[in-house]
């Protein structure tokens, strides 16, 4: 089946520095993808919808200078936490919609743990 | 606006015993309704969806699903349930038509006890 593969799963950084966070469909091209934010025992938020070659869609209240998104391949989105602080702390989750497959066939990654120090 | 509400933030189970987890939706167009399991420091991973057709649902683990839409609920069930069920639910629905971001509900935690 599709795979949409995170990267890096865990990562710590200290405060005021920058951290990447990657999203790739495997198997599939992803003409949208979406980026969430969960926080510990609560629900996923929407951040940003991103589409290849475009700029990113923020949902209100997501600072788009803060967290920049990159979908510079079919296969490929990025997300940048700028500046990290420690309320930035969280799981954060894409999700990739397969071109050609459905109006709704979405995957999603394994996650990314994020912990600023 | 769409919005999902999941009545029970906490269902406590004892193994083999059936388990329903309650969904209720609102949104005044149409939309395809999802659940999604959590385990623990893991992603989501889809249960199953409701998309047209059959209101009646099956999707993997023995899960399966009604769309009742006079209701606006999609509940889901499971006539026995294991240890390895315990996880975090997720019910989320999207709107037809969109580019498919999801709305998710608070997620209940389903505890299977032996």
């Amino acid at each position: 089946g599709a795979v949409v593969s995170q990267h890096p799963s865990w990562v710590i950084c200290k405060s005021g520095t920058s951290v990447k966070i990657e999203c790739r469909s495997l198997d599939f091209q992803a003409t949208t993808m979406f980026w969430y934010r969960q926080f510990p025992k609560q629900s996923l938020m929407l951040m940003a919808t991103s589409n290849e070659g475009s700029k990113a869609t923020y949902e209100q209240g997501v600072e788009k200078d803060k967290f920049l998104i990159n979908h510079a391949s079919l296969t490929l989105s990025t997300l940048t936490v700028t500046s990290a602080h420690p309320e930035d702390s969280s799981f954060y989750i894409c999700s990739a919609r397969s071109q050609g497959r459905g109006e709704n066939t979405i995957y999603f990654g394994e996650g990314s743990w994020l912990t600023v120090v | 606006a769409q919005s999902v509400t999941q009545l029970d933030s906490q269902v406590p189970v004892f193994e083999e015993a059936p388990v329903e987890l309650r969904c209720n939706y609102s949104s005044s167009v149409s939309v395809y309704l999802f659940w999604y399991v959590q385990y623990p420091n893991q992603g989501l991973q889809l249960l199953l969806k409701y998309l047209s057709g059959s209101t009646l649902v099956k999707g993997i683990n023995g899960f399966e699903a009604e769309f009742n839409k006079s209701q606006t609920s999609f509940h889901l069930r499971k006539p026995s349930v294991h240890i390895s069920d315990t996880a975090e639910y997720f019910c989320a629905v999207s709107v037809r038509g969109s580019q498919g971001n999801l709305i998710f509900g608070k997620g209940t935690k389903l505890s299977v006890k032996p």
